[in-house]
């Protein structure tokens, strides 16, 4: 069990390019989240899978952002035209779901500059 | 709405205890959590406590759950420098597997 993992860990990128972001969770993990964490704040829901299927989207997230988990197992985050808002660390987590006592894994986090 | 509110800021001395609280918002939130962030890090699960329990202990950690006013507490007992961090309170929403995370509460410990 290596934890979750996240690619890059940082991404500097001039304001209007694309960037995509990699998150590969703990193997046997059903769901899996991405966040968006400030500075001095604390981590902010974006969207969530369980397997393939993504389950829910934050209305936070908006039409430039999309995540797909393809085979139920990675997972990538895509943001187009990226905007000086978006710098923040953006955090993966997976869980077992369906269990009694399910608990959230955080990978080390991506974080991103807008130039 | 969705707000888990925590006090920003605790400062002890080492060999104190320390008490940090958070406010939840979901009175039917089956688990709370704490979670420790270090500097550049990503965010470590402490413990959890199951929606009906009051009190669980483990190690140097106490949680304390008061359902009725919806307030979760963590205690650390003989606090130690590596104690420094930012720790964040959560709970998975009823009805959904989303987890909401507060504000988180920067802990100093002083040698």
């Amino acid at each position: 069990d290596t934890g979750v993992s996240q690619d890059p860990r940082h991404k500097i990128t001039k304001r209007g390019q694309n960037v995509t972001f990699r998150c590969d969770p703990i193997s046997e993990h059903n769901r899996l989240y991405w966040y968006r964490q400030t500075l001095g704040q604390g981590p902010e829901f974006l969207t969530y899978f369980q397997n393939e299927a993504q389950l829910e989207k934050s209305r936070l997230l908006s039409d430039r952002f999309s995540a797909e988990r393809p085979k139920g197992s990675f997972s990538t985050l895509e943001i187009q035209r990226t905007e000086q808002g978006d710098s923040a660390m953006y955090l993966c987590a997976s869980s077992m779901g369906g269990q009694l006592n399910e608990k959230l894994f955080f990978g080390s986090g991506t974080q991103l500059s807008v130039l | 709405g969705e707000d888990v509110e925590q006090s920003l800021f605790l400062s002890v001395r080492e060999g104190d205890s320390s008490v940090i609280n958070c406010t939840y918002t979901d009175s039917s939130s089956t688990y709370l959590y704490w979670y420790k962030q270090e500097p550049g890090a990503g965010l470590q699960l402490l413990t959890y406590i199951f929606s009906n329990m009051d009190m669980k202990q483990d190690q140097r950690l106490t949680v304390l759950l008061n359902k009725k006013d919806k307030h979760l507490s963590l205690r650390i007992a003989d606090t130690q420098t590596g104690d420094s961090a930012i720790y964040f309170c959560a709970e998975m929403l009823s009805g959904t597997y989303k987890y909401i995370f507060g504000t988180g509460t920067r802990l100093k410990v002083l040698a």
